[in-house]
């Protein structure tokens, strides 16, 4: 399968930080990733779609001023956690996919601790 | 509303033993249904999708069987293998913009 990989897979920061996370699809271009949150046991919720050089589309309840998603290239999208609280720590995932059939290639996830 | 369904949140089978794991949806856009397999703190990896024009789809010791008037699916790993422990995501996606719905998963364990 297509390699997707996600940096970095965990990171610790202080409340009101920012906090950044890389999606690189490696070996194909994607047109289109997904970013999920994962709470304990629980599905992959999805936050946002970003398509490449367009603004994403956030699914309902995500705020996006809080969770800036920029997606520049065919190859990255990034996700920044803004002004981040204990309450958004969470396991969060991204998905690439290369558009032409709905197979989603997943990152490793990046498990974000806010203390 | 939980559009993609998996009841089971744990099933635990011996080796060599058939695992099956169902999933149930309620979203008639559908037409393309995926299972992913997860570890603990990783990514899922895709592993067989099937159409909503196709009853069953084979690749290896994996099986997915979808009947579309019970708006159902299932999962068949046989044989199973220890290494097949990990949580099982089933989704379903329609329309153009290929967004993915899971359901909750089930954690097959596989005893040796």
């Amino acid at each position: 399968g297509a390699v997707v990989s996600q940096h970095p897979s965990w990171v610790i920061c202080k409340s009101g930080t920012s906090v950044k996370i890389e999606c690189r699809s490696l070996d194909f271009q994607a047109t289109t990733m997904f970013w999920y949150r994962q709470f304990p046991k629980q599905s992959l919720m999805l936050m946002a779609t970003s398509n490449e050089g367009s603004k994403a589309t956030y699914e309902q309840g995500v705020e996006k001023d809080k969770f800036l998603i920029n997606h520049a290239s065919l190859t990255l999208s990034t996700l920044t956690v803004t002004s981040a609280h204990p309450e958004d720590s969470s396991f969060y995932i991204c998905s690439a996919s290369a558009g032409v059939s709905p197979e989603a290639f997943f990152g490793q996830g990046t498990r974000l601790t806010v203390v | 509303d939980q559009q993609v369904k998996q009841n089971s949140p744990s099933l635990s089978v011996q080796e060599g033993r058939i695992s099956i794991l169902n999933c149930d949806y309620t979203n008639s856009m559908f037409d393309y249904f995926l299972w992913y397999k997860k570890y603990p703190a990783e990514g899922p990896t895709f592993l067989i999708s099937i159409s909503s024009i196709k009853d069953k789809n084979e690749d290896g010791r994996f099986t997915v069987f979808l009947n579309k008037s019970a708006k159902h699916l299932s999962l068949h790993i046989v044989p199973s293998q220890p290494g097949d422990s990990a949580v099982y995501f089933c989704a379903g996606t329609g329309g153009s913009n290929y967004k993915l719905t899971f359901g909750k998963g089930t954690l097959l364990t596989v005893n040796p």
